[in-house]
This record gives C-alpha cells, sequence and structure tokens, in this order.
C-alpha cells in the first residue's frame, strides 16, 4: 500500500517558538494531490491546504507554511511563533487517482501540544 | 442546514448486532468517504465512492459493507459488529477529489459491548 508517514508522534513545545511537522509520502502516480488538517481537542477535522503535484511552489499564510518537494516525497509544514491555540493533531494527507476511482489516505497524525 | 451529516453522535450495541452509520451531505459532492479513528492509527480508510453505485474497498474494509444509491447517502453497514470495531467514525464528502479538499462531518462514536 502507499503510504503517507509522520514520523513525529507528539511535538511538545513552548508558546513563540516555531515548530515544523514532517511528513512523507509514497505514490506511484504523476498526478497527485496532498493536504494537511488539523484536529483541535473538540473532535472537528479542519482543512488547512491543499497541493497538487504539479505545483512545487511553497506557500505561507501568516504564521503557517508549507514545504513540498517532490524529490525527496515530502510535505511539510511550519508553525512560526507557535501559539497555544495551535495545540492540535495535524494530519497530512495524499490522494490518487486509482483506476477509476481516488483514494484518500491519511498519516497517523502529529499531536501538537503547545505549552505557554 | 448545507454540510455533511452524521447520524447517530453516539451508538452503543452489542457484539453480533448489525448496526448502520448513516452519512448525508447537502451539497451533491461527487466523493464520499468512510474513515475510523483510532488512537496510535491515525485516520484509516474503510471506504470511498466516486459516485453513486460506483464504491471500492480502502485499507481496513474487512467487516463493513457500504452503499450509494442516491449522491447525497453514503451509509456504512456493520454487519455484525465485533469489539475490535469501537472507533470514531467519520465520513467526509469531496467535490472532485483530490482536486478539492474534502469536508468532515462531526464523527460518530460507536462503542461495540
Amino acid at each position: 500500500a502507499q503510504k503517507v508517514t509522520q514520523a513525529q508522534t507528539e511535538i511538545s513545545v513552548v508558546e513563540k517558538e516555531d515548530v515544523t511537522l514532517d511528513c512523507v509520502y509514497e505514490t506511484r502516480d504523476t498526478t497527485y494531490y496532498l493536504f494537511w488538517y488539523k484536529q483541535p481537542p473538540s473532535g472537528e477535522l479542519v482543512f488547512l491546504i491543499r497541493r497538487n503535484s504539479f505545483d512545487e511552489q511553497n506557500e505561507i499564510s501568516g504564521r503557517y507554511s508549507w514545504n513540498f518537494q517532490k524529490s525527496t516525497s515530502s510535505f511539510n509544514f511550519t508553525i512560526t511563533a507557535s501559539q497555544v491555540v495551535d495545540s492540535a493533531v495535524y494530519f497530512c494527507a495524499r490522494f490518487t487517482y486509482g483506476g477509476s476511482q481516488g483514494n484518500l489516505i491519511f498519516g497517523k497524525g502529529t499531536k501538537l501540544s503547545v505549552k505557554p | 442546514d448545507a454540510g455533511i451529516t452524521q447520524s447517530p453522535r453516539y451508538k452503543i450495541t452489542e457484539t453480533g448486532r448489525q448496526v448502520t452509520l448513516m452519512c448525508h451531505q447537502t451539497w451533491s459532492h461527487s466523493y464520499m468517504f468512510w474513515y475510523r479513528q483510532d488512537l496510535g492509527h491515525g485516520l484509516r480508510l474503510i471506504y470511498y465512492s466516486a459516485a453513486a453505485d460506483i464504491t471500492d474497498k480502502g485499507e481496513v474494509p474487512d467487516g463493513y459493507v457500504v452503499s450509494r444509491s442516491k449522491t447525497e447517502n453514503f451509509p456504512l453497514t456493520l454487519e455484525s459488529a465485533t469489539r475490535s470495531q469501537t472507533s470514531v467514525y467519520f465520513c467526509a464528502s469531496s467535490e472532485a477529489g483530490g482536486a478539492t479538499e474534502a469536508f468532515f462531518g462531526q464523527g460518530t462514536r460507536l462503542t461495540v459491548v
């Protein structure tokens, strides 16, 4: 199976520190999409960003930034100047069109704790 | 209200019983997905559907059955519930597969006793 790997199970930082969450994906497809989702303690899943395989331009949105590198099959997520409200589980996901259909596979998640 | 809703939110059932989790979306999204979330495993794909009457297995399909007779509904049935199926189940929908983000329901917490 083509996997999505988030090697960091848990990360704990102190408020205002920068933190990077790692994501490595596997795929045999040339067309695919990558996502980051956030799951706060309340339990809902919140979409953060989507990238397609043809767009390696990195993006910054406020305190969030993403680094997509096809050469290393990585799609890392950085929070600058972390805040307590950033505490959540963060999931990386990959979508591919498998045959006539497609599937959206998630990594196991990284639990981020930001302490005041 | 527009969105994706799951029912019930909480369910306790006995081993061996059949139970159906409902998922309804109002956007007419083509793609729908069912996941289970367990500690240490993240979100694992059970089944997905690219359109009405088209379904396919995900990573952990054993013990589950799905159908999609209408675009807006994607029920998940546990034919004979087992304790290992105790989990939080999430349904999601997406307009165009990976070309758009998936929207998730609130989740159903299922306990099999």
